[in-house]
């Protein structure tokens, strides 16, 4: 069974550009979570989509982040403009159902210069 | 505010020994306590988990015990091995949400 994948695995970008990560979870997954690592600071959640629908957004950092999952299987992130303070590690992780184990992809590295 | 404390920071072993990281938590809402081990490049995959119903909890050479009063809970890794070495986090979470409140994670080497 094909784990989480995540692409790419290491973007750099100039501030104020436009960056879309993408995250493919565990077939049959319906529950998707999108987390970030900023370095030194501890993996945090940004949101949670059940299906198409997002059920708790209250860790997205601001409205340049956006986060897509149509027709319930893939997921985008979009950040833009990016600013500096959006480097880190995001992971994308996806779980059967309630309170089952989140399984994580490896991560995209974004650097934002 | 971080939500779980993760002590300590980095952690040397030697093989064969025990390695203990600690993690408090304040939200007694918190019923879901999940341990997870990340390598270099990997996303962090999970390794044991516990809810608050039990003590104690061992799967191998992994044991996590759980102190609800105290509101902490620890990792032990027994006869400690050379490939246990890797990033190791604890987190939590509520019964009404799935997001993971994560400590800011441990760096275990066990030397040969």
């Amino acid at each position: 069974e094909a784990g989480v994948t995540q692409f790419p695995s290491h973007s750099v970008i100039e501030k104020g550009q436009t960056v879309t990560l993408r995250c493919d979870p565990i077939s049959g997954h319906d529950n998707l979570y999108w987390y970030r690592r900023v370095m030194g600071k501890e993996i945090k959640f940004l949101l949670h989509f059940v299906k198409e629908s997002k059920q708790d957004e209250s860790g997205m950092p601001n409205n340049r982040f956006l986060a897509e999952r149509t027709g319930g299987t893939y997921s985008t992130l979009k950040v833009q403009p990016a600013e500096l303070e959006d480097s880190g590690v995001y992971f994308c992780a996806s779980s059967q159902g309630p309170g089952a184990a989140q399984y994580f992809g490896p991560g995209t590295r974004l650097t934002v210069t | 505010q971080q939500q779980v404390k993760q002590s300590p920071q980095s952690l040397i072993v030697q093989k064969g020994g025990i390695s203990i990281i600690n993690c408090a938590y304040e939200n007694t809402a918190f019923d879901y306590f999940p341990w997870y081990q990340q390598f270099p490049g990997k996303g962090p995959a999970l390794l044991i988990a516990i809810r608050p119903d039990v003590s104690e909890k061992k799967e191998g050479r992994f044991t996590i015990s759980f102190n609800k009063s105290a509101k902490q809970f620890s990792l032990h890794i027994m006869d400690s091995q050379p490939g246990d070495s890797a990033t190791y986090f604890c987190a939590a979470s509520k019964p009404s949400g799935y997001a993971l409140n994560f400590g800011k994670g441990t760096s275990l080497l066990v030397t040969p």
